[in-house]
């Protein structure tokens, strides 16, 4: 079936640092990769996304880039802060069924010490 | 602001019994996903509606797990008879599917953490 995989799984970085997690996908027919940040307790809030039309998308400190070449996008975080601290999913489209899915990575957890 | 509703959001529960978990999608949307996510399997698709409709529910153990939406403002998932490896947390994600083939955005939903002893 579909893949994505997800790296690292576990991302340390001091306050004010740059933070980058990147997502291969196997579904070269996938046209939308949204990133998700999930805090303790609650449930996956969607920060930021791309089309395939699109090969870059920024919204203040993170951004997103998408390579459908190779298959992989990537999300960064700039001047990250302590309240960055939480668990971070790509995912990838997949038409199946007739319908879209999303293939989920397995998470990147991140720790932004002060 | 628009957002996914659940109840109840948390769930203790005995081997056997009936659990009921309840989602009100955002209005307007007209599709509504369920998730579980467990720490050893992440997050996998149990069920997909679309207009009301069950149109993808191969991620469901088909023996005790059933899903619903008796109106465009509820979904249900239910489970019966409920199992110790049923414990996990439930997430509702309700979107907007244009018919174009480009991918709704998902929005989730608080989950329903349920652990079955």
């Amino acid at each position: 079936g579909e893949n994505v995989e997800q790296h690292p799984s576990t991302l340390s970085v001091q306050e004010g640092d740059s933070a980058v997690i990147k997502c291969t996908y196997s579904d070269s027919a996938s046209n939308y990769f949204p990133w998700y940040k999930q805090e303790l307790g609650k449930g996956p809030q969607l920060i930021i996304d791309i089309r395939s039309n699109v090969g870059e998308k920024k919204d203040q400190r993170i951004a997103v880039t998408l390579n459908k070449t190779a298959k992989h996008f990537s999300l960064h975080i700039t001047e990250t802060q302590p309240e960055d601290s939480a668990v971070y999913f790509c995912a990838a489209s997949s038409f199946s069924g007739g319908y879209n899915k999303l293939i989920f990575g397995a998470g990147t957890r991140l720790a932004v010490h002060p | 602001d628009a957002r996914v509703t659940q109840t109840p959001r948390h769930k203790v529960t005995e081997m056997g019994q009936e659990v009921t978990m309840r989602c009100q999608p955002i209005l307007g949307h007209n599709t509504v996903f369920w998730y579980r996510q467990t720490m050893m399997q992440g997050l996998e698709l149990l069920a997909y509606f679309r207009n009301r409709a069950p149109l993808d529910d191969s991620g469901m153990p088909k023996d005790r797990f059933s899903a619903e939406m008796p109106d465009a403002t509820l979904a249900t998932l239910k489970i019966q008879p409920s199992e110790p490896r049923d414990s996990a947390v439930y997430f509702c994600a309700s979107g907007l599917d244009l018919r174009d083939r480009s991918a709704d955005t998902q929005y989730f939903g608080p989950g329903t953490r349920l652990t079955v002893l």
